[in-house]
């Protein structure tokens, strides 16, 4: 367990339905990322919050995907009129101060139906 | 842009021989390297990081890195391979944050390793 935890773990869904998966980081973490991992690939990088800074978005995420972190606390990804394409684990990583290293969460495998 | 090349995408060992997993990267500036590992339907855990000083890196479970500036290669590796090292083994890089560029870690595709027993 590296403290990083995420809810739900596993969601089905149906095509064109909103799905929300929620990241609680370690608490004296003030960075947090968001991956996207397909199978047989690499997690791919997301977004990045800094405390309640949206600081970097990836081109991957289309408009239909909203990232936040409202009081620097945990996070929210929301994905909006969801695509088959959207099926993948979504994963949570928040950063050690000093060594730069991510802790992740055990992530959120999403299929969409 | 940086990036992570992983040439293998399966690695066969037996159990008791050592182990390499191969890892490029391409960055602007000093590398920061770091390795994890993944277990079927699990998030990844952390194995080992280069961030400057000895090029031999020591990590979990009795895992090794050397970071090769000059073939820009940080390949993971363990003398002695168990059945349990089986698993999805992920080398990452990004540049210090006061670079200013890319914050995010960037990955490779991973190598899947199997230890026969």
């Amino acid at each position: 367990d590296t403290g990083v935890s995420q809810d739900p773990r596993h969601k089905i869904t149906k095509r064109g339905q909103n799905v929300t998966f929620r990241c609680d980081p370690i608490s004296e973490h003030n960075r947090l990322y968001w991956y996207r991992q397909t199978l047989g690939q690499g997690p791919e990088f997301l977004t990045y919050f800094q405390n309640e800074a949206q600081l970097e978005k990836s081109r991957l995420l289309s408009d239909r995907f909203s990232a936040e972190r409202p009081k620097g606390s945990f996070s929210t990804l929301e994905i909006q009129r969801t695509e088959q394409g959207d099926s993948a684990m979504y994963l949570c990583a928040s950063v050690g101060q000093i060594t730069g290293e991510l802790f992740f969460g055990e992530g959120s495998r999403l299929t969409v139906l | 842009a940086q990036s992570v090349a992983q040439p293998e995408d399966q690695v066969n060992v037996a159990e008791g021989n050592p182990l390499t997993v191969k890892c490029t990267y391409s960055v602007s500036g000093n590398p920061y390297l770091f390795w994890y590992v993944q277990y079927p339907n699990r998030g990844l855990q952390f194995l080992l990081k280069y961030i400057t000083g000895d090029n031999l890196v020591k990590g979990s479970y009795g895992f090794e890195a050397e970071f090769n500036k000059s073939q820009t290669s940080f390949h993971l590796k363990k003398p002695s391979a168990l059945v349990s090292d089986s698993a999805l083994y992920f080398c990452a890089v990004r540049v210090p944050l006061l670079s200013g560029s890319a914050r995010q870690l960037t990955f490779g595709s991973g190598t899947q390793l199997t230890v026969l027993p």
